[in-house]
């Protein structure tokens, strides 16, 4: 089974504009996270999509949002870039149940936003 | 292929018990490994290892890292019922600046 996709890997942009990264979660997967993963904060969460519906939300600014598709391929979408959003990205796919408990989740390898 | 693997995947203990979880990872151009638990849905940061053999302690939960036989401890002493979570261990890389995570080891802990 392949695992989490997530493109593109790198990505530099300058602020002001705005970016969209993309996840394709393993298949059969319904449920898609995202997280920030910065040197300083940690692993933060932004959000999670299940069935195309965003199920939980982190603390981010409004211009941060999401979406998720028919095939559960989800993507972020960042506007108007500042410098402290650079940081790696992250996906995590899981086929969650919903039970309440954390579905064991997959991660994808990142996509690392530099903002210049 | 870099891998971080956990053990075991998944533990059932009585409250009080201590339990030790296990990481053990190969990839290249390591940099730190870092242990979090996940209760919900957002993983919350315990602690990130860089050196060997120094422990790393927080109150009843410590860990150390071992980088000749490539593995980290997490052990939680005098469990509670609220130490129920998922134990996630990711291992960051330098040079193609990525972090690896295991499947987690799902705890539960029994009152």
């Amino acid at each position: 089974k392949a695992g989490v996709t997530q493109t593109p890997r790198y990505l530099i942009k300058t602020r002001g504009q705005q970016v969209t990264l993309s996840c394709s979660p393993i298949s059969g997967h319904r449920s898609v996270s995202w997280y920030q993963q910065t040197p300083g904060q940690g692993l933060q969460f932004l959000f999670e999509y299940f069935s195309e519906t965003q199920r939980n939300k982190g603390n981010f600014p409004g211009r941060f949002s999401g979406r998720q598709f028919s095939n559960s391929r989800s993507e972020m979408n960042v506007s108007t870039l500042e410098l402290g959003d650079s940081a790696l990205y992250l996906c995590a796919s899981s086929f969650s149940q919903g039970t309440g408990f954390a579905d064991t989740q997959y991660f994808g390898p990142g996509t690392r936003l530099t903002v210049l | 292929e870099d891998k971080v693997v956990q053990s075991p995947l998944s533990l059932v203990v009585h409250e009080g018990d201590t339990v030790t979880l296990n990481c053990s990872y190969e990839v290249t151009n390591f940099r730190s490994l870092l242990w979090y638990k996940q209760e919900k849905k957002a993983p919350t940061f315990l602690f990130m290892l860089t050196s060997s053999g120094i422990e790393k302690k927080s109150g009843r939960l410590s860990s150390i890292l071992d980088k000749k036989e490539l593995f980290s401890i997490l052990n939680i002493t005098a469990t509670q019922t609220g130490d129920s979570a998922v134990y996630l261990c990711a291992v960051e890389a330098k040079g193609d600046d990525k972090i690896i995570f295991g499947k987690g080891t799902r705890l539960h802990i029994l009152p």
